[in-house]
């Protein structure tokens, strides 16, 4: 099972928006509705941020949207912040469970 | 509240084996799946499988068979990954992460552990 593909970095200045895609196949992103979205920041776990596309977990800022079409997944950051800058990680439930993607580092210029 | 801890930090020598636990608490442990996940240093997430809390079955992705084991103790909600001939390139992080589940399982990973730093060097 192949990665997903993220764009390696993605940077923005503060109160803009960023998107970062999530690219698979049909077999995984296109194929269920099951990606979801990790924020984590340098030394610590992962946070579930997105899932099941585009739902938010209670207490994750609705600034944090996501949405999907065809074989690519997209997580939006609006109002961009400086705690904002950490790495983000998509993943989709495939035939094998599961699959992550690359992993985008965002930057708040 | 929901928590996962994870026992410290690890260094082993090459060749030797290495168990990490991950002590739930705060809800019914067999009542959601626990995963884990490997990130190298300096790299990305990498899902190495699951296991069934309630069955206790375990299933490996591929490129984890043979030298990782998963297993549980429920008497004390912890799951233990076990990696054994240990290799310079076993060197990460590795995160247990329980599975969604609200009536049905739903794909996602709602609580992680802090993660257990395993080096393997001579």
């Amino acid at each position: 099972q192949s990665a997903l593909t993220q764009p390696a970095s993605v940077s923005g200045s503060p109160g803009q928006s960023i998107t970062i895609s999530c690219t698979g196949t049909s077999s995984d992103v296109g194929g269920y509705n099951y990606v979801s979205w990790y924020q984590q920041h340098p030394g610590k776990a992962p946070k579930l941020m997105i899932y099941e596309v585009s739902n938010r977990p209670s207490g994750v800022s609705n600034r944090f949207s996501g949405s999907k079409s065809g074989n690519t997944a997209s997580l939006t950051i609006s109002g961009l912040q400086a705690e904002d800058e950490a790495d983000y990680y998509c993943s989709s439930y495939t035939s094998s469970r599961y699959v992550f993607g690359t992993g985008t580092k965002v930057t708040v210029l | 509240q929901v928590q996962l801890v994870q026992s410290g930090s690890e260094l082993k020598k090459p060749g030797a084996s290495v168990k990490v636990s991950c002590k739930a608490s705060g809800y019914t442990f067999t009542s959601y799946a626990m995963n884990w996940v490997r990130q190298a240093p300096g790299q990305g997430l990498e899902w190495m499988g699951w296991i069934n809390t309630n069955t206790g079955n375990p299933t490996y992705a591929q490129g984890f068979t043979g030298r990782f084991v998963f297993s549980l103790d429920t008497s004390v909600s912890t799951a233990y990954l076990q990696i054994s001939s240990l290799k310079a390139e076993d060197t990460a992080v590795y995160y247990c992460a329980r599975e969604g589940y609200s009536g049905y399982v739903q794909y996602y990973f709602d609580y992680w552990g802090q993660g257990t730093l395993v080096t393997v060097s001579s």
